[in-house]
């Protein structure tokens, strides 16, 4: 299995802040990773797909990038409904696995 | 509207075995490949299992491998896992998830879970 690093495991911010979560891949998975968002209690939501393409649906505020081993999920400017954890997954090949997931917590 | 709800959730001892089921509506079913994922209480998520949309190609993650079996009943549009030899450390909220790709890919809907408990 390809391992996910996410980075940081939690982040403080302010309401209107630009939060960028990152994720690693220990070998290359070209573009092949999603982003989810999870409430508590709350089965995860897809966010993004295949690194950059947004999900219908989904603010346009969320934005990913990269491609390789590193890819960035950018929130522009948070808003109060986006106090979640986030989650990135990889599925490359015949498997997926998930990041260790990042917790954005309000400042 | 798409939905997946899982049951078949419970407590069960070490060794035991355990069937979940995810019953699905909204889309057609057998248009769509399909994925167990669990969740550790209070832990990440952990992909386990991927079944094609026709049932010919399955893939496991290794913790799993040789323990859990998944399958799928089309004309009752619903996913299985049959789960033996449970551990403690399968302990988690299980889900099933849609997939539009013909291997495991991005997860578009979720159903809300079921909660398996192994512990003596």
């Amino acid at each position: 299995d390809i391992q996910m690093t996410q980075s940081p495991s939690t982040l403080s911010a302010s309401v209107g802040d630009r939060v960028i979560i990152t994720c690693r891949a220990r070998q290359t998975i070209n573009s092949w990773l999603a982003w989810y968002q999870q409430k508590p209690g709350k089965a995860p939501k897809l966010l993004i797909y295949k690194a950059s393409n947004l999900e219908n649906g989904v603010p346009s505020r969320f934005s990913g990038s990269g491609s390789g081993t590193e890819f960035t999920l950018t929130i522009s400017s948070l808003q109060p409904e986006d106090f979640a954890t986030y989650y990135c997954q990889q599925y490359s090949g015949y498997s997926s696995s998930f990041g260790g997931g990042t917790k954005v917590e309000i400042k | 509207e798409v939905q997946l709800v899982e049951s078949g959730g419970g407590l069960v001892r070490p060794g035991g075995s355990l069937r979940l089921s995810c019953v699905a509506s909204g889309f057609t079913f057998s248009s769509y490949s399909v994925n167990w994922v669990r969740q550790a209480p209070g832990k990440g998520l952990e992909w386990v299992s991927f079944i094609s949309s026709d049932g010919h190609s399955i893939y496991y993650a290794d913790s799993v491998k040789g323990r859990f079996t998944i399958s799928r009943d089309q004309g009752k549009s619903s996913l299985y896992l049959e789960m033996n030899s449970l551990r403690v450390e399968d302990t988690a909220v299980y889900y099933c998830a849609r997939d539009w790709g013909s291997a495991p890919s991005s997860l578009d809907y979720w159903g809300q879970g079921t909660l398996v408990t192994v512990s003596a």
